[in-house]
């Protein structure tokens, strides 16, 4: 049983479209998160969602935006896509307090041409 | 300055060696302190934690903490080539988000 699944795996798109990432997870977390890594492996924090709620809000374009409708799920959708977008996205879960490490996806790797 | 600073290799070494990889940071108000290890395309996967200064021993690997120098270090013992994948460091508070070193690749040759 996979723990946190995102799907797609793979995204390749044009410049100006708009797609979605799906994240579930089924370890009972009540805390998920999306990543972005860049080539250079740098992880950097986009938002993060407890139980439902927003909790964490980097600054991110507000073409990105996440949706959480259960604390088990949690999408990113990202509108009017641009060159630099392209990067691996990784969910993950957790929970928000406590001496917890994190249980990442597999990530998704975005392509923009 | 970036609040956690990493080695940024990357690192080589025979199969056998004792390797070292280590972190610093800036927020004396991280408590929780942990060690990924991420495979070529993979998601990063949690190696170890720690909480507060000290060692942690789990078979070959021992995180190390010291707060009062604000440094982190995991050494691997005995290294394998199945080792070779880039580790990261990541630190938080109480709660809230965990802040990521940029990684350091480590390639373990036979």
């Amino acid at each position: 049983d996979t723990a946190v699944s995102q799907t797609p795996k793979y995204l390749v798109t044009q410049m100006g479209n708009d797609k979605s990432i799906k994240c579930e997870q089924n370890l009972g977390h009540d805390t998920m998160y999306w990543y972005k890594q860049d080539s250079k492996k740098f992880l950097k924090i986009m938002f993060s969602y407890n139980n439902k709620e927003l909790i964490i809000n980097e600054t991110v374009p507000n073409r990105f935006s996440p949706k959480s409708p259960d604390k088990a799920h949690l999408n990113l959708h990202i509108n009017s896509l641009e060159l630099g977008d392209s990067a691996v996205y990784f969910c993950a879960s957790g929970h928000d307090r406590g001496n917890y490490g994190y249980t990442f996806g597999s990530g998704t790797r975005l392509t923009v041409v | 300055q970036k609040e956690v600073e990493q080695d940024p290799g990357p690192l080589s070494v025979p199969e056998g060696a004792i390797v070292s990889l280590n972190c610093t940071y800036s927020n004396s108000a991280f408590q929780y302190f942990m060690w990924y290890r991420q495979y070529s395309r993979k998601g990063p996967e949690l190696l170890m934690y720690t909480y507060s200064s000290g060692n942690k021993e789990d078979g070959r690997f021992t995180a190390q903490v010291d707060k009062s120098s604000k440094y982190i270090s995991l050494f691997i013992r005995d290294s394998q080539p199945s080792d070779s994948a880039t580790y990261l460091c990541a630190m938080r508070r109480d709660a809230g988000k965990s802040t990521f070193g940029d990684g350091t690749t480590l390639t373990v040759k036979p």
